[in-house]
């Protein structure tokens, strides 16, 4: 089966660094995904690990260690429209069709 | 490009009323596809995925069910609905050749549904 945990709600303040964590126990593992959702929207993807270490994309960036099956995601320099839902997902081996499950997500307050 | 849509984006419907949703995949060909639903402040379940046409794989026994007539084509239905079926219906489709490559999944815009 597959648990993923992560934090339900995290405050933050403008202008500054926060990190979203997620563990996670899976019975199979081929990537871990970070998307982001706003109110009422869709998720759009972020990011994706797949090898320990860290990947950096502009202010964001995203942590892995898959031996201790727990990941980070990494805001910098936040700003008000970074306040959203952030879903961290792992996605399932390809003989699995790549199915991921998501966590409940962790909803981030930007406050100026 | 890819593009995905998903219709239509909110439906209120009385309870035993019957159900369909669509979702079309431009820009691709033999896309996985998927069915999730997410309740209010909840994360996504996975309710079906689709490697072809015609294969449908169920995650949770429930009042649903998901076709695939074309490959780029994918519809959950149901012929009774429950107050229980309420959510945030989201197709998505992944590219079953993104093997390390980590694009992820896309998601339609999604169906907000309400029964009464």
């Amino acid at each position: 089966g597959q648990n993923i945990d992560q934090p339900t709600e995290m405050t933050a303040t403008e202008g500054a660094i926060v990190q979203i964590n997620c563990t996670y126990q899976t019975s199979g593992f081929n990537g871990l995904f970070w998307y982001q959702q706003h109110a009422g929207e869709a998720p759009t993807f972020l990011s994706y690990n797949v090898l320990d270490g860290l990947e950096e994309k502009g202010r964001f960036s995203s942590f892995l260690s898959r031996s201790k099956g727990y990941s980070y995601l990494l805001l910098k320099e936040l700003q008000m429209k970074d306040s959203a839902s952030y879903l961290c997902a792992v996605r399932d081996q390809w003989a699995n069709a790549g199915k991921s499950t998501f966590g409940d997500g962790t909803t981030l307050t930007v406050k100026p | 490009s890819q593009t995905i849509h998903q219709w239509p984006a909110t439906l209120v419907q009385p309870v035993g009323s019957p159900l369909s949703l669509e979702c079309t995949v431009e820009g691709t060909s033999n896309p996985n596809l998927y069915w999730y639903r997410q309740a209010a402040g909840r994360g996504l379940q996975l309710l079906f995925y689709s490697v072809g046409i015609g294969q449908i794989s169920s995650e949770v026994p429930q009042n649903l069910s998901a076709s695939r007539p074309q490959d780029r084509q994918f519809i959950l239905s149901s012929k009774k609905l429950l107050l229980s079926d309420s959510g945030f219906y989201l197709c998505a489709w992944s590219d079953p050749l993104d093997r390390g490559i980590g694009y992820g999944y896309t998601f339609g815009s999604g169906t907000r549904l309400t029964v009464v």
